[in-house]
């Protein structure tokens, strides 16, 4: 079965300094999806970004970037010039197909504090 | 656009009363339609999916059931609520064929089981 670990439970970072998120998982599969999302403190669920493991490039999105290591299965999110909205739990997720639908497999999560 | 709605937003229930929840989907059709619970400081769940109208698949075993009676609607329900049904309940939704999409979720309904 597959599972997505997040190790750090809680990370802080001064406003408009770069943090790196981390994020393992164990699969077998040679073709998935890895997906990061944010839950303010709204507990909306908001796609931050998504990477196709079959492409090598790094996913990219503003000040959102990924670091896709495919044989270590690890999948970092990097932040960029954090800002007090980045504030938020942070959820690492894999994508896997059951049956025809999609399944999200979640991490614990990260709790991301901005100091200002 | 897709939009996607859940409510209640918040719910308190006593122990052993029933429960609804619903959530609707416009913008599309045939969507893929999911449930998740998630229980404080934890991550999500997964407890029902569904591909079609009346198709409904459980990922645990537990107090709870899904029903999708048309196309945009997932319902969430219990006929005797219990403790550990507490917690916040978010329905997602991903567009049908299309493996590589994204889920996107609602707001969530909060829940409190006393």
């Amino acid at each position: 079965a597959q599972t997505v670990t997040q190790s750090q439970p809680e990370m802080s970072v001064q406003e408009a300094e770069t943090v790196t998120l981390s994020c393992t998982y164990d699969t077998s599969e040679s073709d998935y999806y890895l997906f990061w999302y944010k839950q303010p403190p709204s507990r909306q669920m908001i796609l931050v970004i998504r990477q196709e493991a079959y492409k090598q490039q790094n996913a990219t999105e503003n000040r959102f970037s990924v670091n896709f290591q495919k044989a270590a299965k690890s999948f970092s999110l990097k932040i960029s010039d954090s800002q007090l909205g980045d504030a938020a739990m942070y959820f690492c997720a894999y994508r896997a197909i059951i049956q025809g639908a999609q399944k999200l497999v979640f991490g614990q999560g990260t709790r991301l504090t901005i100091n200002p | 656009s897709q939009t996607i709605h859940q409510w209640p937003a918040t719910l308190v229930q006593p122990v052993g009363s029933p429960l609804s929840l619903e959530c609707t989907v416009e913008g599309t059709s045939n969507p893929n339609l999911y449930w998740y619970r998630q229980a404080a400081g934890r991550g999500l769940q997964l407890l029902f999916y569904s591909v079609g109208i009346g198709q409904i698949s459980s990922e645990v075993p537990q107090n709870l059931s899904a029903s999708r009676p048309q196309d945009r609607q997932f319902i969430l329900s219990s006929k005797k609520l219990l403790l550990s049904d507490s917690g916040f309940y978010l329905c997602a939704w991903s567009e049908w064929g299309r493996s590589t999409d994204t889920q996107y979720f609602g707001p969530g309904t909060r829940l409190t089981v006393l």
